[in-house]
């Protein structure tokens, strides 16, 4: 079955510093996953996504995750973090038609 | 493109009374449709998955005669709260999936989501 844990319910960093977002998945074949952000009463826009094509996969907005097989991970990271990321952050697998969410990281920046 | 809208963005209604949300694909047709539930703070729950022309097939614990779907065509699918409560309130959110043979296969679309408030 495909599943997926986010790490952390919420990250803090200030303005201008790297952002982590740490995401594992469990998954019996090679895995799609995805990562999504929602801003507040929003709904949700795709990052970026995993599709075997390459393992290190760049986004929208300057965001990028690298697929690690041999440690099960789809972490999302951008260098140096903006204001407007402030938001909710989805990692997501799909199995057949089905999307599974991850419990979401709530990305506080600090001015 | 790839563009799912959802009417309304926000409704408040009383209790006691049914409320219609509508899930549009605005420039591809889906197929399949699906309907989130979330609530504050917390991840989406998968309700339903709507397929075009038959009936929807709803997860475990959603109860179907409260929440009714209907996708009478490609580009449209609708959830009906019936009889809503305040327990009912809650942020709906749809996706369509994007048509098979196309660069985006099997990616779900998301709507901008519907605040439900029932008084």
């Amino acid at each position: 079955a495909q599943s997926v844990t986010q790490l952390d319910s919420h990250v803090s960093v200030s303005e201008g510093t790297p952002v982590l977002l740490r995401c594992n998945y469990s998954s019996s074949y090679s895995p799609s996953l995805f990562w999504y952000v929602q801003h507040p009463n929003k709904g949700l826009q795709l990052l970026l996504k995993y599709t075997s094509a390459a393992t290190l996969v760049k986004g929208i907005n300057g965001f990028e995750a690298e697929f690690k097989k041999s440690e099960t991970s789809f972490h999302l990271t951008k260098p140096s973090a903006h204001m407007s990321d402030a938001a909710e952050y989805f990692c997501v697998t799909r199995g057949g038609n089905q999307f599974y969410f991850g419990t979401g990281t709530s990305l506080t920046v600090i001015p | 493109g790839a563009v799912v809208s959802q009417h309304p963005s926000r409704v408040i209604c009383k209790s006691g009374t049914s409320v219609k949300i509508e899930c549009r694909s605005l420039d591809f047709q889906a197929t399949t449709m699906f309907w989130y539930r979330q609530f504050p703070k917390k991840s989406l729950m998968l309700m339903a998955t709507s397929n075009e022309g038959s009936k929807a097939t709803y997860e475990q614990g959603v109860e179907k005669d409260k929440f009714l779907i209907n996708h009478a065509s490609l580009t449209l699918s609708t959830l009906t709260v019936t009889s809503a409560h305040p327990e009912d309130s809650s942020f709906y959110i749809c996706s369509a999936r994007a048509p098979s043979g196309t660069a985006n296969t099997n990616e779900q679309f998301f709507g901008p989501g519907t605040r439900l408030t029932v008084l």
